[in-house]
């Protein structure tokens, strides 16, 4: 089963509105920690927030938000503001307690016009 | 800013050639990673280490092999390139911690095996 899914492939949002990507998870572990990531058409992979499964509140990072639903396990990214510059592929991830390594999504790509 | 590398960014060869791909951080991580990722599709682990003369296989198989001789250097090797082959691969450090330690990226390599 997909531990992490992300069911849009693409978006399309217009300039200086926002956009929510999202994001479902599906671990057994009481600690886990989820991450989201930009990676440009140029390749590198670029953090952006992160979230705690222990965190109260939500993440926030600049004009990046993380709505975490813990009971829906869901953590959406919430991009305010879109600027031209958002145009990328966005990956959620997540690091499980009993792991080493992070597990990816499928990814969506975000087109931001103007 | 990570202080993690790649070389080369873009690499073309012919079926049956030996390949390394270089990969070295100046983070004094532990913890380095190797994804594969098709254009457009997300990122499977298939190489970690957990330190020197530490390797492990990860989730997706590979005909690629790893070394770990220093703890900032993690070069992968492919005994005969295919065209099968063909892909970005992504290496990645972390430091110390749990859930919480996020992971650092090179800018990839693109192997185009003809």
């Amino acid at each position: 089963a997909q531990k992490i899914t992300q069911t849009q492939p693409g978006m399309f949002v217009q300039e200086k509105e926002a956009v929510t990507l999202d994001c479902t998870y599906d671990t057994s572990d009481q600690s886990y920690g989820l991450f989201w990531y930009k990676q440009p058409s140029s390749g590198e992979m670029i953090f952006l927030i992160y979230q705690g499964s222990y965190d109260e509140q939500n993440a926030t990072e600049g004009r990046y938000s993380l709505n975490f639903q813990k009971a829906r396990k869901s953590a959406n990214l919430v991009i305010s503001a879109s600027q031209l510059g958002d145009s990328a592929m966005y990956f959620c991830a997540m690091r499980e307690d009993t792991g080493t390594a992070l597990i990816f999504g499928k990814g969506t790509t975000l087109s931001v016009s103007s | 800013e990570a202080d993690i590398y790649q070389t080369p960014r873009y690499l073309v060869i012919g079926t049956g050639k030996k390949i390394t791909l270089e990969c070295s951080q100046t983070m004094g991580h532990d913890k380095m990673y190797w994804y594969q990722q098709d254009p457009g599709m997300e990122l499977h682990l298939i190489h970690y280490s957990y330190g020197v003369n530490s390797t492990e296989k990860g989730d997706l198989s590979s005909e690629s092999t790893v070394s770990r001789i220093r703890t900032e250097h993690f070069p992968l090797t492919l005994e005969s390139a295919r065209p099968s082959h063909t892909s970005q691969y992504l290496c990645a450090s972390s430091p110390p911690g749990g859930v919480n330690t996020e992971a650092f990226f090179g800018q990839g390599t693109r192997l185009t095996v003809v």
